[in-house]
């Protein structure tokens, strides 16, 4: 139940064109849904994150999908670029503010010229 | 603005022995979590400081332990070191509050031998 699943673990997409990741969870109780994109080296950064109330969420190239019955959620790059070449985690929380973040086992998206 | 900074930066260790890792929040953050990420996966929640006390626990013995200090920094423990405690070791901060982002630093590599 503190699962969340992430597909595919590696992604190859050619420049300018649309990378898509896949996520899904089993807790209900899950109600924040952050991504985080990390590069070899780094910690995690936060990209992007939405909530269950709201169905789409677009941060320039970046866009979150989430549907709410399915359990789903997906991160869509448009227009990729290799400096988009990095691991991207999701990651699931619930609503009080000390619970822990639970994240996805990680897609590496590698973005070829 | 200084973001979250760990230290040390690499570490190596032979089984048996115990260490103690270093964070430092980013500025006016009150809330350190620290999480363990195993080459390819996601990172792992640990615990969570907050006011000095212990508030979540991941699934870790208690060869890990932590601590928090009145400014805020933090420390994370492991005692009797096994190989599989071989991992970057990541800290992360935040302000107390509903779903606030966590902020990573660049992790701690810990190796055992």
């Amino acid at each position: 139940q503190q699962q969340v699943k992430q597909s595919p673990q590696s992604l190859i997409v050619q420049k300018g064109g649309i990378s898509i990741i896949n996520c899904a969870y089993e807790n209900t109780a899950f109600d924040y849904f952050p991504w985080y994109q990390q590069f070899p080296g780094k910690g995690p950064a936060l990209l992007i994150a939405i909530r269950p109330d709201v169905s789409e969420k677009k941060e320039g190239r970046f866009t979150i999908s989430f549907n709410k019955s399915a359990k789903q959620f997906s991160l869509h790059i448009m227009d990729s670029q290799p400096g988009d070449s990095a691991t991207y985690f999701c990651a699931a929380s619930r609503k009080t503010s000390y619970d822990k973040v639970i994240f996805g086992p990680g897609t590496s998206l590698s973005v070829i010229p | 603005d200084a973001g979250v900074t760990q230290s040390p930066t690499h570490l190596i260790k032979t089984r048996g022995q115990q260490v103690t890792l270093r964070c430092s929040p980013k500025s006016g953050h009150d809330t350190v979590s620290w999480y363990q990420q195993a080459l390819g996966q996601g990172p792992q929640f640990i615990f969570q400081y907050y006011e000095e006390e212990e508030r979540q626990r991941g699934n870790f013995p208690d060869r890990f332990s932590g601590h928090q200090f009145p400014n805020y920094s933090s420390e994370l423990n492991v005692n009797a070191l096994l190989l599989g405690d071989s991992a970057l070791y990541l800290c992360a901060s935040s302000l107390a509050g509903y779903n606030q982002p966590q902020h990573f630093g660049d992790g701690t590599r810990l190796s055992i031998l």
